[in-house]
């Protein structure tokens, strides 16, 4: 199957970490992304990893990736308020260049 | 901003209608993909299109068709319009086809309410 499965909300503390998971199902993923969606704006990519690695980090950022449990999860260090968005994981799927999206969490950061 | 614009950014219409909602990909890129987001099924793929021809195809109804122009825009037509046809629609690009890069540019989205 296809499906990739997030938590719907997550509040934070401003200054906190913030980490969001998500479970997909199919194991033959080849890339793993992280898109941003702000209110009122589309989605933007924040990140992505390849399947043959288990870690990335980019500043703020950083992406664990664990194959055997189909798990990844994005962290981010002291989260602001600029950072309350949708936060959606996405799996590359194959027979087109296609991307399957989890269903968002929401990230909310309080003071 | 992404570089990928859609038409029109709101739109209201009755039951049994037909729309059509437009994208420009970002300069230079070949593909454009159309994304359904609404409350109950999140975001799915519709339609993939590059340099013209289908690409992939996703949850798209038959009601539902598309197209890329020659000049790259690409145009999603929705007729017989439904109830639960209202959501945001997204128009995305990316410069490739067959390698995919990883990144796709979105549009800022079309939301359609069907009454």
């Amino acid at each position: 199957g296809e499906d990739v499965e997030q938590s719907l909300f997550l509040s934070v503390r401003e200054g906190d970490s913030s980490v969001i998971n998500c479970t997909y199902t199919d194991s033959s993923s080849t890339y793993l992304y992280w898109y941003k969606q702000e209110p009122g704006a589309g989605l933007q990519l924040l990140t992505y990893i390849f399947s043959n690695m288990d870690m990335k980090q980019d500043q703020r950022l950083t992406v664990l990736l664990n194959k055997k449990d189909k798990h990844l999860s994005l962290r981010i260090a002291d989260t602001q308020t600029g950072d309350s968005a949708i936060y959606f994981c996405a799996r590359y799927t194959g027979g087109g260049n296609k991307l399957t999206f989890g269903t968002g969490t929401q990230l909310k950061v309080e003071l | 901003d992404s570089g990928v614009t859609q038409t029109p950014k709101h739109l209201i219409t009755a039951t049994g209608q037909r729309v059509t909602l437009r994208c420009s990909p970002r300069s230079g890129d070949l593909s454009v993909y159309w994304y359904q987001q609404s409350l109950d099924q999140g975001l799915q793929f519709l339609i993939q299109y590059y340099n013209g021809e289908e690409r992939a195809k996703g949850n798209i109804l038959e009601r539902f068709s598309a197209q890329q122009f020659p000049d790259l825009h690409s145009e999603l037509n929705l007729s017989s319009l439904e109830l639960g046809d209202s959501a945001l629609y997204f128009c995305a690009s990316s410069v490739d086809a067959g390698q995919y890069t990883g990144e796709l540019f979105f549009g800022e989205g079309s939301r359609l309410t069907v009454l």
